[in-house]
């Protein structure tokens, strides 16, 4: 069975700072994986997503992501951090076989300090 | 464009009471989806429909009822309310199961159980 770890669960940041938000997955075969951002009282929004190809994916609002499957890794990152970017963050993997049935990892709530 | 709508949007249930989680939505999806939300848990599939007539059950079905009604609409039911139910719900849609692609979400449904 598939799953996800984000290991930090709460993270402050300076406004303008770098962002790094860690995602782990366990799945057997090549994962698709995703980055969604809930802001509060909202539904959750796709940032980006990995499904092949390039390493290195670009998304909205300036984040990117990087997959290594060595470390099982998908990790989110933003140079430079604004006051909106304070939400709760989630990873998710999916399998090709398995339809959209996505799993979700805990996720991580970002604080931003002016 | 109202994409995902989710009724009502917020809820209070005594134990033993019955309640209907409406979802609708208007891009002609084909699957949709309903997840809860807890804390430090991420989202959890409770039921999915990949095609209009068709629903299977998630990690988290046991409490739950769904029905798909027709391609728009998705409903979430549940029978004898508990605690445990307590919970932010929800629902999502993606243009079809085929390939694990973007899943769009509404704005939750919050239900507190007594």
């Amino acid at each position: 069975a598939q799953s996800v770890t984000q290991p930090d669960i709460h993270i402050t940041v300076s406004e303008g700072a770098s962002l790094e938000l860690r995602c782990n997955y366990s799945y057997g075969a090549t994962p698709y994986l995703f980055w969604y951002v809930q802001s509060p009282g909202q539904g959750l929004q796709l940032l980006l997503k990995y499904f092949s190809g390039d390493t290195l994916v670009q998304g909205i609002k300036g984040f990117e992501a990087e997959f290594k499957r060595s470390q099982s890794s998908f990790n989110l990152r933003k140079p430079s951090v604004h006051w909106s970017d304070a939400a709760e963050y989630f990873c998710a993997v999916g399998a090709s076989t398995a339809g959209n049935k996505l799993t979700f990892g805990g996720g991580t709530r970002v604080l931003v300090k002016p | 464009n109202a994409g995902v709508t989710q009724t009502p949007k917020f809820q209070v249930l005594k134990t033993g009471q019955s309640m209907t989680l409406q979802c609708a939505q208007d891009m002609n999806h084909n699957s949709m989806y309903w997840y809860r939300q807890d804390p430090g848990m991420g989202l959890r599939l409770i039921y999915y429909s990949a095609s209009e007539g068709t629903t299977d059950k998630g990690e988290v079905p046991n409490g739950y009822n769904v029905s798909r009604l027709n391609k728009r609409e998705f409903s979430l039911r549940l029978e004898s309310a508990a605690p445990s139910q307590t919970s932010v719900y929800f629902c999502a849609s993606s243009e079809g199961a085929r390939r694990t692609g973007e899943l769009f979400f509404g704005e939750g449904s919050r239900l507190t159980v007594l």
